[in-house]
């Protein structure tokens, strides 16, 4: 069945860097765009980072520009969000997401999700 | 900039119905948007795809329960024979974006 595994949170000191990873399944992962979005502790859903089918479209929310860096690795159905530069305000649940076919902004398909803590 | 509107809380009980707003900012509302559903301690989870037109898909195993409606820049989601299961929070979304989000109680 389709599936998205999120992987690679964890805690990380202020400044840090993290790489989080997504594995795909169930589908033909490089027919569809993917998105990270985020949910901090008791707060909604906001959309970080969206990436085209064959990745030459990218997206990134204005409070991660210059920071994260979204990739896609289509060979190994796997999706990829770089953190660098971290911050306590990044401290979240990061979800990896699917978007409808043929579609960019319908989100129809969601991970479980991967803790990420910004601490000292 | 497009901006989704939802009222915070909503509540309604056992076995009744009850209907969730999402509004769409000026000059959008002939977008579509999608509902999702966070049950508590959950990941979001897709409802549906939402047309300005009213029409509308659903997700793999979502039950009839649950329908979606337009009117202008409005989104609505429906959910009839409310059950202890539905309490949980409703996001709409489009490009971009997210709603507020609204937390349904079932009393």
């Amino acid at each position: 069945q389709v599936q998205l595994v999120e992987s690679g949170g964890g805690l990380v000191k202020p400044g840090g860097s993290l790489r989080l990873s997504c594995a795909a399944s169930g589908f033909t992962f490089s027919d569809y765009y993917m998105s990270w979005i985020r949910q901090a502790p008791g707060k909604g859903l906001e959309w970080v980072s969206y990436i085209s089918s064959s990745g030459s479209t990218i997206y990134y929310a204005d409070s991660v520009k210059g920071r994260f860096t979204i990739s896609r690795d289509n060979a190994k159905n796997s999706l990829y969000l770089q953190m660098n530069s971290l911050r306590a305000e990044d401290t979240a649940v990061y979800y990896c997401a699917r978007a409808d076919y043929g579609d960019y902004d319908i989100l129809v398909v969601w991970g479980q999700g991967t803790l990420v803590t910004v601490s000292s | 900039q497009l901006v989704l509107t939802q009222s915070p809380s909503a509540s309604a009980s056992l076995g009744a119905s009850v209907k969730l707003t999402c509004t769409l900012s000026s000059g959008h509302s002939s977008y579509a948007i999608a509902w999702h559903q966070q049950q508590p301690e959950k990941g979001p989870r897709y409802l549906m795809k939402l047309n300005s037109d009213g029409s509308h898909s659903k997700g793999d195993g979502i039950p009839d329960r649950f329908s979606g409606s337009s009117s202008g820049a409005e989104r609505y989601l429906t959910i009839s024979s409310l059950q202890s299961e539905d309490e949980a929070d409703y996001y709409c979304q489009t490009w971009g974006g997210f709603g507020g989000g609204t937390k349904l109680t079932v009393l």
